[in-house]
C-alpha cells in the first residue's frame, strides 16, 4: 500500500484565519486529490493534481486553493476559513493499478 | 442529476445473515469503474471491491461481492455472513472514462453512503 499521511489530524481554527492542510505521499504517485466529507453528501472533490504545479478544480473548489511544488506533497489552503468549511478532509492518491488510497483524514472545525 | 445514488441511509442486519447495499449510477461513458469503500467509526476509508465496466463476471473479495447489472446501471454490494465488525458507513463510488492524462485525473465520485449496523 502507498504511504499517505495527512497533517494535522485535528484542527480548530477561528473564522477568517488561513488554514493549510498537508498531504504527503511516499511512493511518487502522479495523481493526488483533496475531498471533503459532510453528512448526507459522501465525499466531494475539492481540487486535484496531475503533477508538480499541475492542479485543477473539483466540484466544491470555492474558498480553497492548492499547491504542489513537490511530487510528494499536496497542500490544501483555506484562505479565510468560514464555518461552512467545517468538515472532514481526505487526501487520496491514485495508485499504480485501478486503486485509490485515502489518508486518515483531517477533522477541521471553524468556530 | 446525481451520478451515484445510494437510497438506503441506514440498514440493519442480524449477525451471520447476508445484506445487500444498493447503488445505482449514471454515466454516458462506456468505460468506467465502480468501487465500494467501508468507513468504520474510526474514520478511515477502506477499499473493499472494484468492478470494471467491461468485466464480465461479478467481482468478489472474500465475503464481499458486487452484483453488477450493467443494463440497470446498478452495482450493489453483497456482504455474506455479516459480522459485528461490518458495522460501518459504506460508500459506492465511480470513476468515469479510461486512461489518465493531464487535466483528466479520473477522480472518484461518491454516493451519500449507507450506514450499516450489524445486530448481535
Amino acid at each position: 500500500d502507498a504511504g499517505i499521511t495527512q497533517s494535522p489530524r485535528h484542527k480548530v481554527t477561528e473564522t477568517g484565519t488561513p488554514v493549510t492542510l498537508r498531504c504527503h505521499q511516499t511512493e511518487n504517485h502522479r495523481y493526488m486529490y483533496w475531498y471533503r466529507q459532510d453528512p448526507g453528501h459522501g465525499l466531494r472533490l475539492i481540487h486535484y493534481s496531475y503533477g508538480v504545479k499541475d492542479t485543477d478544480k473539483g466540484e466544491v473548489s470555492d474558498g480553497y486553493s492548492v499547491s504542489r511544488s513537490k511530487t510528494e506533497d499536496f497542500l490544501l489552503t483555506l484562505e479565510s476559513a468560514t464555518s461552512s468549511q467545517t468538515s472532514v478532509y481526505f487526501c487520496a492518491i491514485k495508485g499504480s493499478n485501478y486503486g485509490y488510497t485515502f489518508g486518515s483524514g483531517t477533522r477541521l472545525t471553524v468556530v | 442529476a446525481q451520478k451515484i445514488t445510494q437510497t438506503q441511509p441506514g440498514m440493519f442486519v442480524q449477525e451471520k445473515e447476508a445484506v445487500t447495499l444498493d447503488c445505482t449510477y449514471d454515466t454516458s461513458d462506456q468505460s468506467y469503474g465502480l468501487f465500494w469503500y467501508k468507513q468504520p467509526s474510526s474514520g478511515e476509508m477502506i477499499f473493499l471491491i472494484y468492478q470494471g465496466s467491461y468485466d464480465e463476471q461479478n467481482a468478489t473479495e472474500g465475503r464481499y461481492s458486487l452484483n453488477f447489472q450493467k443494463a440497470r446501471k446498478s452495482a450493489n454490494l453483497v456482504i455474506s455472513a455479516s459480522q459485528l465488525g461490518d458495522s460501518a458507513m459504506y460508500f459506492c463510488a465511480m470513476r468515469e472514462g479510461q486512461g489518465f492524462s493531464s487535466g483528466s485525473a479520473r477522480q472518484l465520485t461518491f454516493g451519500s453512503g449507507t450506514q450499516l449496523t450489524v445486530l448481535p
